[in-house]
């Protein structure tokens, strides 16, 4: 089993264009999140989802949308890119409230 | 006051040694608690839950003071892969309730 997997690994945007980032776990967990983390910064949770076709909103959600269609992805939508923008993006996946796995995250540079 | 505060180090200490960090919180009603260890540009990975009673693993011993409102990792006998950064983890209830720490930095050195 992969457990978490991102796509792409890094990836430079320009202001005002989009992108998708992929997650993806084979473990058939309920749980997903996404978070972002800047430089000397906690973790800030965007989104997360207790299972296919539920998602709500974490910490900080404004300038994203995500879907979950099935167990398994999780995809996480930036529909025009910012500079505020740019950080590392985690998905991570867990059995329930408790511990979490992470992916191995997405270095967004928006310029 | 933050929700979780830590330490950022970093902690410089030598091969061998016993290092100790600490995490405060500001929320009493914080139901769980974690440590992580994220190596540098790298994905955080689970390094111990912190159960009311303590717990030990390995060189690892977390444990949880309510009264104070913290948490704390020790590590004995310190190897120079232990150099990472341990972030903490409070859970107050719910999904969107679960604060990470900015990390401790641990720099073990020969």
């Amino acid at each position: 089993n992969a457990g978490v997997t991102q796509t792409p690994k890094f990836r430079i945007l320009k202001i005002g264009q989009s992108m998708t980032l992929q997650c993806t776990q084979d473990m058939n967990h309920n749980y997903m999140y996404w978070y972002r983390q800047d430089p000397g910064m906690g973790l800030k949770l965007i989104y997360y989802s207790v299972g296919a076709g539920i998602t709500d909103k974490g910490e900080v959600p404004n300038g994203y949308n995500v879907s979950r269609s099935t167990t398994e992805d999780f995809p996480l939508r930036l529909e025009l890119a910012a500079p505020s923008q740019t950080s590392v993006y985690f998905c991570a996946e867990g059995v329930g409230n408790t511990e979490a796995f992470f992916g191995q995250g997405t270095r967004l540079t928006v310029v | 006051r933050k929700e979780v505060e830590q330490d950022p180090g970093p902690f410089n200490v030598p091969e061998g040694a016993t290092v100790a960090f600490n995490c405060t919180y500001s929320n009493s009603a914080s139901q769980s608690f974690f440590w992580y260890r994220q190596d540098c540009r790298k994905e955080p990975k689970l390094l111990m839950s912190v159960y009311s009673s303590g717990n030990e693993d390995g060189r690892f011993t977390a444990q949880l003071n309510r009264a104070s409102q913290y948490i704390s990792l020790l590590i004995r006998d310190s190897k120079l892969s232990d150099s990472a950064t341990y972030l903490c983890v409070v859970n107050s209830g719910g999904y969107q309730k679960v604060t990470f720490g900015t990390g401790t930095k641990l720099q073990v050195i020969p």
